[in-house]
C-alpha cells in the first residue's frame, strides 16, 4: 500500500530532550513538509524540502531540524530549544513543484512532560 | 505567512441538514484545497480547485473557487453524523514568494446531532 508512515504515534519525552520523529513515504513524492498543529487551531508549517538534500523554513523553524537524505525519508527533531514543543505534529508530500495537493500522515502527538 | 480566515469557526447541526463553510485571503490563490480532519488523524483531502469560478463536486459535497480568487466555500448537503470533523481550507497563493507549501485556514469544527 502506497503512502506517508508516521512513527510513533504518540511520543513522550522529558523536558530538556530531543526527540526525533519518523516520516517514510513510497509514493515517490519529491516535496515532503511538516506542519505543527496545537488544539483547536490550524496547520502550521515548520520546514518543508522539495527535492533530496535541500530544505527551506517555515513559518515555525525555531527549535526544530530537519534532514532529506533519501527521498522517501524526512526526519524532524524537536530540540531543547523549543520552548513549547507538546503538539500534534503532520507530515505530508506532494509530487513535486507545480504539484499542490498534499496527503497527510496520522501524525505524531508529542507530550513533553 | 499568508493568512487564511476561514469562518465559521464551529458548527452544530441536526443530521440531514445542509452545511457551508467558507475561506477568504487578502491576497490571490491559485489552487484552493478542502481538507477533512478526524480526531486524532492526519488531513484527508476532499476537493481540489484550479481555476477561477471553477465549482467542484465530490458526492455531497460541492465546492466553488471564487472568481476574484481571493475566496472559495465548501458545501455539504444533508449531513450525517460521520461528517463530524474539523474541515480545513488550504491554498498556494499565486504571487511566486519562492514559498512552495499550502497555507491552510483555522478550521471549522462540525458536529452533527444525529
Amino acid at each position: 500500500d502506497g503512502g506517508i508512515t508516521q512513527s510513533p504515534k504518540y511520543l513522550f519525552r522529558k523536558e530538556g530532550q530531543n526527540v526525533t520523529l519518523s516520516c517514510e513515504q513510497n509514493l515517490n513524492h519529491d516535496a515532503m513538509y511538516w506542519y505543527r498543529q496545537d488544539p483547536g487551531q490550524g496547520l502550521r508549517l515548520i520546514y518543508y524540502s522539495q527535492i533530496v538534500n535541500d530544505f527551506q523554513k517555515g513559518d515555525i523553524a525555531e527549535g526544530y531540524s530537519v534532514s532529506r537524505e533519501k527521498k522517501e525519508s524526512f526526519p524532524l527533531t524537536v530540540t531543547s530549544a523549543q520552548k513549547n514543543p507538546t503538539a500534534f505534529y503532520l507530515c505530508a508530500s506532494s509530487p513535486g513543484p507545480g504539484a499542490t495537493e498534499a496527503f497527510f500522515g496520522q501524525g505524531t502527538r508529542l507530550t513533553v512532560v | 505567512g499568508q493568512q487564511l480566515n476561514q469562518s465559521p469557526q464551529s458548527m452544530f447541526i441536526q443530521e440531514g441538514e445542509d452545511v457551508s463553510m467558507n475561506c477568504t485571503s487578502s491576497s490571490i490563490f491559485n489552487t484552493w484545497l478542502w481538507y477533512k480532519q478526524d480526531p486524532g488523524e492526519g488531513p484527508v483531502l476532499l476537493i481540489a480547485l484550479y481555476k477561477a469560478g471553477e465549482l467542484t463536486s465530490n458526492g455531497r459535497l460541492t465546492a466553488q473557487f471564487g472568481i476574484t480568487r481571493k475566496d472559495s466555500f465548501l458545501n455539504i448537503s444533508a449531513s450525517i453524523p460521520s461528517d463530524v470533523g474539523i474541515y480545513f481550507c488550504a491554498g498556494q497563493p499565486l504571487v511566486n514568494t519562492g514559498r512552495r507549501a499550502l497555507t491552510f485556514g483555522s478550521g471549522t469544527r462540525l458536529q452533527v446531532q444525529p
